[in-house]
C-alpha cells in the first residue's frame, strides 16, 4: 500500500519570501505521479503542480517548483515570492497508474497549513 | 459554470437520519470519485465510477454508505443511519479518463460539509 507523509502541520512565511513544504511517500510502484494540491479556506481544492515519476527533471509552474528525489522518495514544494493568496492548506498526493481497470485514485498526506504574513 | 458542483454545501442532521448528497461532474468527464475529508486530515478515497459502473469501493465505505451514478452523469452518495463519526467534508472529483496508464487530472468540487448531531 502507498502512504504519503507530511511532517509539517503548519508553516508561516513572510510575503515575498521563499518557503519549502516537505513530503515523503512510500511505494513499490514504478509508474506513478506526485502532486501538490492547494485548498484555500472554504474553497475547493485545486492542482498546483504535478510530477511524473519517470521524469528526472523537476516540475516548475511559475512561482512553484518541486524537488523530486525518487530514490529518497521525497517530493518537496518550493514557493518563491510568497503572496497573501498563497495562504491555504497544501496537500501532497500520490497516484498510481495502471492498465485495465486501474482506478487512478489519489492518496493524500495530512496537509500543511501555510500562512503568508504581510 | 463548467466546474464540478455539489449539493448541498452544508448539511446538519441528527444521528440516525439518512442523508443524500449530489455531485454534478464536468460534462463529458467519464470518471467520478468520492473522497471524505475529516478535520485535520487529507481526503481519503471512498469510491470510483467509470461512466455508470462503480469499479472500486474503499473499506471506509461501510454498508451504510451507497453511491450511484445512474446514467453516467451526476452521482449521489447516501448515508443511512448517520453516526457522529460520519461528520466530515465529502468531496467529489471528476476526470476525463481516456486510459488508466496515462495521467488525467481530477477536478474537485467545493464539497458537502456534513455535521451529525
Amino acid at each position: 500500500a502507498q502512504t504519503v507523509t507530511q511532517s509539517q502541520p503548519e508553516m508561516s512565511v513572510q510575503e515575498a519570501e521563499t518557503v519549502t513544504l516537505s513530503c515523503t511517500y512510500d511505494t513499490s510502484e514504478n509508474n506513478y505521479y506526485l502532486f501538490w494540491y492547494k485548498q484555500p479556506p472554504s474553497r475547493q481544492m485545486i492542482l498546483v503542480i504535478r510530477q511524473e515519476a519517470y521524469k528526472q527533471q523537476n516540475a516548475t509552474e511559475n512561482r512553484f517548483s518541486v524537488n523530486f528525489q525518487k530514490a529518497a522518495k521525497s517530493f518537496s514544494l518550493k514557493i518563491s515570492d510568497s503572496q497573501l493568496g498563497d495562504t491555504a492548506m497544501y496537500f501532497c498526493a500520490f497516484m498510481k497508474l495502471g492498465f485495465g481497470g486501474a482506478t487512478n485514485k489519489l492518496i493524500f498526506g495530512t496537509g500543511t497549513l501555510l500562512a503568508v504574513q504581510p | 459554470d463548467t466546474g464540478v458542483s455539489q449539493d448541498p454545501r452544508h448539511k446538519i442532521t441528527k444521528r440516525g437520519q439518512n442523508v443524500t448528497f449530489r455531485c454534478d461532474p464536468i460534462s463529458e468527464h467519464n470518471r467520478l470519485y468520492w473522497y471524505r475529508q475529516t478535520l485535520g486530515q487529507g481526503p481519503e478515497f471512498l469510491t470510483y465510477f467509470q461512466n455508470e459502473a462503480q469499479l472500486e469501493k474503499s473499506r471506509l465505505l461501510s454498508d451504510r454508505f451507497s453511491a450511484e451514478r445512474p446514467k453516467g452523469s451526476f452521482s449521489t452518495l447516501e448515508i443511512q443511519r448517520t453516526e457522529q463519526g460520519d461528520s466530515a467534508m465529502y468531496l467529489c472529483a471528476s476526470s476525463l479518463g481516456l486510459a488508466t496508464n496515462s495521467y488525467n487530472e481530477q477536478f474537485f468540487g467545493p464539497g458537502t460539509r456534513l455535521t451529525v448531531l
